[in-house]
C-alpha cells in the first residue's frame, strides 16, 4: 500500500514570501496530484505529473521520479494562496483512484 | 466549465436511515469515485466506477454501496446510517487515466 507523507503540516508565512510544499510517497507510481482546498470544501485539480516539471502561473510543480517526491512552490505568494494543498498519488499496475497525503495548511498574512 | 455537481452541501440525518448522496458530471467522463474526508486522515476512497453499471471497491467500502445506472449520475447510499458516518464526502470524475480529477463541492453530512 502506498503510504503519502507532506511536509509541513501547517505553513504561516507573509504576502511575498516564495513557498514550498513537499510530498514524497513509498512505492511507483504513475502519476501525482496537486490539489487545492479551500475553506468550505471544494478542491481544485491544480497538476498532474509523472515526471520533471509543470508552471501555471506563480505555481510550479515538480516531481523526481527516483527519490520518489514531489514539490510545489508558490511564487509571490498572495493572502488568496491562503488554502489546503493536498498531494495524492496514483499507482501503476492498473489500481485506480488516489492515495492521498493528509493535506498542508498554509496561511498567508498580508 | 466542466462540472461535478453533488446535490447538497450539507446534510443532517438520523442513526439507522438510508442515505442517499447523489453526484452529476456534464462532461460524459467515464470513471466516477466517492471519497469521505476526515480531520488527520485525509481523502480516503470509498468506491469507484469505470462505466455504467460498473463498481468496484475502494479502500473504505464497509456500511456503503454506489449506484450507476447512468453515466453521468453516480450515487452513495449509507445502507443504515451511523454517528461515524459523519463526514465530508466529495465526489470526483476524470475521462481517462492520463487526465486529472474534476471534484464536486462536497457534502457535509452529520448523522445525529
Amino acid at each position: 500500500k502506498n503510504e503519502v507523507e507532506q511536509s509541513p503540516q501547517n505553513l504561516t508565512a507573509q504576502e511575498g514570501e516564495f513557498i514550498t510544499i513537499n510530498c514524497s510517497y513509498s512505492v511507483g507510481i504513475s502519476a501525482l496530484h496537486w490539489l487545492q482546498q479551500h475553506p468550505g470544501g471544494g478542491i481544485v485539480s491544480l497538476f498532474m505529473l509523472s515526471s520533471g516539471k509543470k508552471k501555471h502561473g506563480r505555481l510550479i510543480a515538480t516531481i523526481n521520479i527516483q527519490e520518489k517526491h514531489s514539490s510545489l512552490h508558490i511564487t509571490a505568494s498572495h493572502p488568496r494562496d491562503s488554502a489546503v494543498y493536498i498531494c495524492a498519488a496514483r499507482a501503476g499496475g492498473g489500481a485506480d483512484g488516489l492515495t492521498f497525503g493528509k493535506g498542508t495548511h498554509l496561511i498567508i498574512q498580508p | 466549465d466542466v462540472k461535478v455537481t453533488q446535490s447538497s452541501r450539507y446534510l443532517v440525518k438520523r442513526t439507522g436511515e438510508k442515505v442517499f448522496l447523489e453526484c452529476v458530471q456534464d462532461m460524459d467522463h467515464e470513471n466516477m469515485f466517492w471519497y469521505r474526508q476526515d480531520p488527520g486522515l485525509g481523502l480516503r476512497l470509498i468506491y469507484f466506477s469505470y462505466d455504467v453499471k460498473m463498481k468496484e471497491k475502494g479502500d473504505i467500502p464497509e456500511g456503503y454501496s454506489v449506484s450507476r445506472e447512468k453515466k453521468e449520475r453516480f450515487s452513495l447510499i449509507l445502507e443504515s446510517a451511523s454517528t461515524n458516518q459523519t463526514s465530508m464526502y466529495l465526489c470526483a470524475s476524470r475521462a481517462d487515466i492520463s487526465y486529472g480529477y474534476t471534484f464536486g463541492s462536497g457534502t457535509r453530512l452529520t448523522i445525529v
